[in-house]
């Protein structure tokens, strides 16, 4: 069966410091790829999918990127972190037309 | 912007009780889609309806679809505490596998 694995579960960074998460999928090949942002009391932005290794599509213009070096790893990161990039992290994974699968998120902090 | 918007946001009710939620969208779909999320976690598919279906059903969940007036219910009948959680609607378009997501209902059946 398939799988998604999202760490860190909660991370707490100073402003200005860079930031890396993973998600990784099992199970699956060649899945769709997406990373969400939710902020408190709010639904999803998306902020960033792939459709496959090394493409990458950006919803938003923002402080973040992200990178598929491999067909089932999603990475989100950041050079330098804002105080607005605190919130709710969600990766996700679909197949065709199929549903999406989420993640436990990340909550990310920013002091 | 294609995100969906629920009604009401916020709704409690008593075990055994129907509860109700609304998603309002603006634009042509090719599918809504019901997800629910417990506090802190990622979201869970609970059911997908085609643009080309009125009604489905799946266990105690009741989803209805009205192209015209681009709106969308979904029902959860005999409500158990264990219903707690928010839901959120999201659409998804005539193009690449992209979900657009409301702000979600939260929804606190009392036992």
């Amino acid at each position: 069966s398939q799988t998604i694995h999202q760490w860190p579960a909660t991370l707490v960074q100073p402003v200005g410091s860079p930031l890396s998460l993973e998600c990784t999928v099992e199970g699956t090949s060649n899945p769709n790829l997406y990373w969400y942002r939710q902020a408190a009391g709010r639904g999803l932005q998306l902020l960033f999918y792939s459709v496959g290794i090394g493409q990458i599509s950006s919803e938003v213009p923002q402080n973040l990127s992200a990178s598929r070096p491999q067909d089932r790893q999603f990475i989100l990161s950041s050079k330098k972190l804002l105080l607005s990039d605190s919130g709710f992290y969600l990766c996700a994974w679909s197949v065709g037309r199929q549903p999406q699968h989420f993640g436990d998120g990340t909550r990310l902090s920013i002091l | 912007s294609q995100q969906g918007e629920e009604d009401p946001q916020a709704l409690s009710i008593q075990e055994g009780e129907n509860a109700t939620m609304n998603c309002s969208y603006k634009t042509s779909i090719n599918n809504l889609q019901w997800y629910r999320q417990n506090s802190g976690r990622g979201l869970v598919h609970l059911i997908l309806i085609r643009s080309n279906e009125r009604e489905k059903h799946s266990g105690r969940l009741r989803v209805t679809l009205d192209t015209s007036k681009k709106s969308s219910s979904l029902l959860i009948t005999a409500s158990r505490a264990a219903d707690t959680a928010s839901y959120f609607c999201a659409t998804g378009g005539t193009g690449a596998n992209n979900l657009f997501f409301g702000t979600g209902t939260r929804l606190t059946v009392i036992p």
